[in-house]
């Protein structure tokens, strides 16, 4: 089974509009830890937000926030204000166990974002 | 502060040939991972370091691949005899015992096996 699910291959958000980007994940581990990451067409990885499983709110940094349901095993992120410089891939991330010694991602496929004028 | 360095950006070889890429942590991070991105698998785990010992070396698709970390701050990745289907883009990437263990990518090497 896929830990890291993103079922949105491309998405479309008007500039200046929210948008959300789905993840869900699948683990048994009562510790882990959930990234976005943002890869733009010059194709470098930069680290957007992080959520860890026991955090009782939900991430947020500036633009971005992190709508984490546990439960639903869902870890959505969600880009207020959209900017043309968002346009991009964004990657889904898990790293799964105790702290030590498991420190290994487990990536989705990803989300083109494509941001409109 | 200086960001995980990669070298070559670039690299074309012919199939057969070796390929050495090379990586430089951030100061000061114990952990090291190696990636591969295709279209077709996406981002790939290949291998893991932490305090230079390799942890887990389970992504590494054969024995073509080798990878070593001789000191804290130097990683290469090595792939001998090169063959076309391992063309891809190459990324080093490092972290360090922090509560979020979030991982600084370097800029990548594209990877063109003819």
């Amino acid at each position: 089974a896929q830990k890291i699910t993103q079922t949105q291959p491309g998405m479309f958000v008007q500039e200046k509009e929210a948008v959300t980007l789905d993840c869900t994940y699948d683990t048994s581990d009562p510790s882990y830890g959930l990234f976005w990451y943002k890869q733009p067409s010059s194709g470098e990885m930069i680290f957007l937000i992080y959520q860890g499983s026991y955090d009782q709110q939900n991430a947020t940094e500036g633009r971005y926030s992190l709508n984490f349901q546990k439960a639903r095993k869902s870890a959505n992120l969600v880009i207020s204000a959209s900017q043309l410089g968002d346009s991009a891939m964004y990657f889904c991330a898990m790293r799964e166990g105790a702290l030590i010694g498991a420190n290994n991602l487990f990536f989705g496929t990803g989300t083109r974002l494509t941001v409109i004028p | 502060d200086a960001g995980v360095i990669q070298s070559p950006r670039h690299e074309v070889t012919e199939m057969g040939q070796e390929v050495t890429l090379r990586c430089k942590p951030i100061s000061g991070h114990d952990y090291l991972f190696w990636y591969r991105q295709t279209m077709m698998r996406g981002l790939e785990l290949l291998i893991y370091f932490n305090n230079n010992v390799p942890i887990d070396d389970s992504g590494m698709p054969e024995d073509r691949f080798s990878a070593k970390m001789p000191n804290a701050s130097f990683s290469t990745l090595k792939i001998q005899p090169s063959e076309p289907r391992d063309s891809a883009v190459y990324f080093c990437a490092s972290s360090t015992d922090r509560r979020t263990y979030e991982q600084y990518f370097g800029p990548g090497t594209r990877l063109t096996v003819t």
